[in-house]
């Protein structure tokens, strides 16, 4: 089981591009979750999903979009990047009945100048 | 919505020493309390959690005590190893929610 994948591990992106975040797990799990984190900050959540078809916003939705069309994959996409968007972004996923226990992929860092 | 707080932000301690961090909270549905490790440039780790109906719970040097009435919970780590030096995150989860929300997390240098 390769758990939690994320790609890619590192970019840059100029002020106004859009890309997308890649998550794909596959442990079959219902759930899976965006969180950003900031140099020095805690981890805050910018989206969630119970399933597929199924997201919601979490604590930070502004200037980002998700989409769960298959159990595995979670993408992110930024459409207007924006310097305040410079982060680390880590996908996670948990499974029914054991939702509170997450499994964290290993991070994409992003930098928007 | 929840809101989590954690003290103190660094912590610095001589080796063997013991450690101990903070986090309050304010959902009184939630359930379930998680503690993370981050070192540098890595994923959080689970390190221990405790679940609302214990009050206390070890693993080797690693402990988590929770207080439900006055809402919060605690990490505690003896005999401090520089190892043990990294960024902790409490976190609190709320089934109501289904959201697993982090504290501002904890510095912890371990000086040999």
């Amino acid at each position: 089981n390769a758990g939690v994948t994320q790609t890619p591990k590192f970019r840059i992106l100029k002020i106004g591009q859009s890309m997308t975040l890649q998550c794909t797990q596959d442990m079959n799990h219902n759930y899976m979750y965006w969180y950003r984190q900031d140099p020095g900050m805690g981890l805050k959540l910018i989206y969630y999903s119970v399933g597929a078809g199924i997201t919601d916003k979490g604590e930070v939705p502004n200037g980002y979009n998700v989409s769960r069309s298959t159990t595995e994959d979670f993408p992110l996409r930024l459409e207007l990047a924006a310097p305040s968007q410079t982060s680390v972004y880590f996908c996670a996923s948990s499974r029914w009945g054991q939702t509170e226990k997450l499994f964290f992929g290993s991070g994409t860092q992003l930098s928007v100048l | 919505g929840e809101n989590v707080e954690q003290h103190p932000s660094t912590l610095s301690v001589q080796e063997g020493d013991s450690a101990v961090i903070k986090c309050t909270y304010s959902d009184s549905a939630s359930n379930y309390f998680p503690w993370y490790k981050q070192e540098l440039g890595k994923r959080p780790q689970l390190i221990i959690d405790i679940r609302s109906n214990v009050g206390e719970k070890k693993d080797q040097r690693i402990a988590v005590t929770l207080n439900k009435t006055a809402k919060h919970f605690s990490l505690h780590i003896t005999e401090t190893q520089p190892e043990d030096s990294a960024v902790y995150f409490c976190a609190v989860y709320s089934g109501n929610t289904g959201k697993l929300i982090f504290g501002q997390g904890t510095t912890l240098q371990v000086k040999p």
